[in-house]
């Protein structure tokens, strides 16, 4: 069974543009949370969706800001970025009702310059 | 807040030497779970323990899920370099699909 994927797997972007990033769930997985990775913050969580439906959201400003499509693939946006927006972007996704236990992409490693 | 503090920070050993990685918490979780994430790529799933005092091994890797669901260890019997990473250890928020981590134990195994 396929992986989670994430596309891309490195972005180089300037302050102030907007990026979009890409996550294909296990196939079956319904639940798809992100994460942003820093090395002095560790893991943080993003949000989570379920259904095309956000259900939870970490403590993060608007600018950043995601969607579900039907088929359970997620996508993430970040807009107007800033400098301390440069970290590793990780989807994890899970079955329903086991959000528990989630598998994880490799990462999207953005860069802000 | 629900928090999980993760001892110690760093880990340098030589092959062969034994170690244990702590996971503390003054919360209570449903469950925890281990992960280990190398340089560049997304974190591993190892395991997930769920009852108070559970015992799982995984090869040479043991963890243990404290009784009280506060706390877990993991500890690596004769390390290999293969072992290497940053060890991780989970356990799920009060909202669910919201997994809280730990900072992390950087390991590293020298040959």
């Amino acid at each position: 069974k396929a992986g989670v994927t994430q596309t891309p797997r490195y972005l180089i972007k300037t302050r102030g543009q907007q990026v979009t990033l890409s996550c294909s769930p296990i196939s079956g997985h319904r639940s798809v949370s992100w994460y942003q990775q820093t090395p002095g913050q560790g893991l943080q969580f993003l949000f989570e969706y379920f259904s095309e439906t956000q259900r939870n959201k970490g403590n993060f400003p608007g600018r950043f800001s995601g969607r579900q499509f039907s088929n359970s693939r997620s996508e993430m946006n970040v807009s107007t970025l800033e400098l301390g927006d440069s970290a590793l972007y990780l989807c994890a996704s899970s079955w329903p009702g086991l959000t528990d236990t989630q598998y994880f992409g490799p990462g999207t490693r953005l860069t802000v310059l | 807040t629900q928090l999980l503090e993760q001892s110690p920070q760093f880990l340098s050993i030589q092959e062969g030497e034994n170690l244990t990685v702590y996971c503390n918490s003054s919360s209570v979780f449903s469950s925890l779970q281990w992960y280990r994430q190398e340089p560049g790529e997304g974190p591993v799933l190892l395991v997930t323990v769920v009852t108070g005092g559970e015992v799982k091994k995984l090869k040479r890797l043991t963890f243990q899920f404290g009784d009280a669901r506060k706390d877990s260890s993991l500890h690596i019997t004769a390390a290999q370099p293969g072992d290497t990473g940053l060890y991780l250890c989970a356990g799920e928020g009060r909202s669910q699909g919201n997994l809280i981590f730990g900072k992390g134990t950087k390991l590293s195994v020298k040959p």
